[in-house]
């Protein structure tokens, strides 16, 4: 059974950082691009970060640029988001997302089922 | 730059259709492909049409999607009471090099 499977989120306070760790099971991740996309009431859904197989391509919206890195490790089956000088606007669910060809198409298939993150002092 | 404009809500009776557009704001309004997402509560998202107008398996076609000019539309016929959830458009934006999705729409079965 394919699944993804966030993990690491938890309450930070504003200027803090946190790692988020994505779980890949059931099918050959190395295979796949990958996205985290977060969400909240207010805003919906937002993507927020893209990487290639290899990880040579990588994209950011310019809310997240500059405080948040994706990096991949394909022998772990593991994807990753790096958060830095979070504020209060970064309290979200975060989830990873597959996407299902080769390129940037936002056609998320398979989701996590998303980790929370609490920015608060 | 691409913007989805989505309507906050719509509703239906069991057994009705209804459509959800989604209005499309781009540059390459031409190029760009659509994909429709449903999230019932307390669930993550689910792939619902891809590329427009294509069904990924496992989906009823009881959900159809079609895009014409400025605006992609997610049809449902035959509503059903599972069918109360938010539903999504997105698309990726060559330009920016984005994703962007739209604000989603509740759908409410009366």
């Amino acid at each position: 059974q394919e699944q993804l499977a966030e993990s690491g989120g938890g309450l930070v306070t504003p200027g803090g950082s946190l790692r988020l760790s994505c779980l890949a099971s059931g099918f050959n991740f190395n295979n796949y691009y990958m996205s985290w996309i977060r969400q909240t009431p207010e805003k919906g859904l937002e993507w927020i970060a893209y990487i290639s197989t290899t990880s040579r391509t990588v994209y950011y919206a310019d809310s997240v640029k500059g405080r948040f890195t994706v990096s991949r490790d394909n022998s772990k089956k593991s994807l990753f988001l790096q958060l830095t000088g979070v504020t209060v606007d970064d309290t979200a669910i975060y989830f990873c997302a597959r996407e299902p060809v080769v390129f940037p198409a936002a056609r998320f298939d398979l989701w996590g089922q998303g980790t929370p993150v609490t920015v608060s002092s | 730059q691409s913007v989805l404009t989505q309507p906050p809500s719509a509703s239906g009776t069991p057994g009705q259709r209804v459509t959800i557009s989604c209005s499309v704001s781009a540059s390459n309004i031409g190029s760009t492909f659509i994909n429709w997402f449903q999230q019932v509560p307390g669930a993550a998202p689910k792939l619902l049409i891809y590329s427009n107008n294509q069904r990924p398996s496992g989906v009823p076609d009881r959900f159809s999607g079609s895009k014409s000019g400025t605006s992609a539309s997610l049809a449902i016929s035959g509503l059903q009471s599972e069918d109360e959830a938010d539903y999504f458009c997105a698309t990726w934006d060559d330009s920016l090099n984005a994703g962007v999705f739209g604000g989603g729409t509740k759908v409410t079965v009366l």
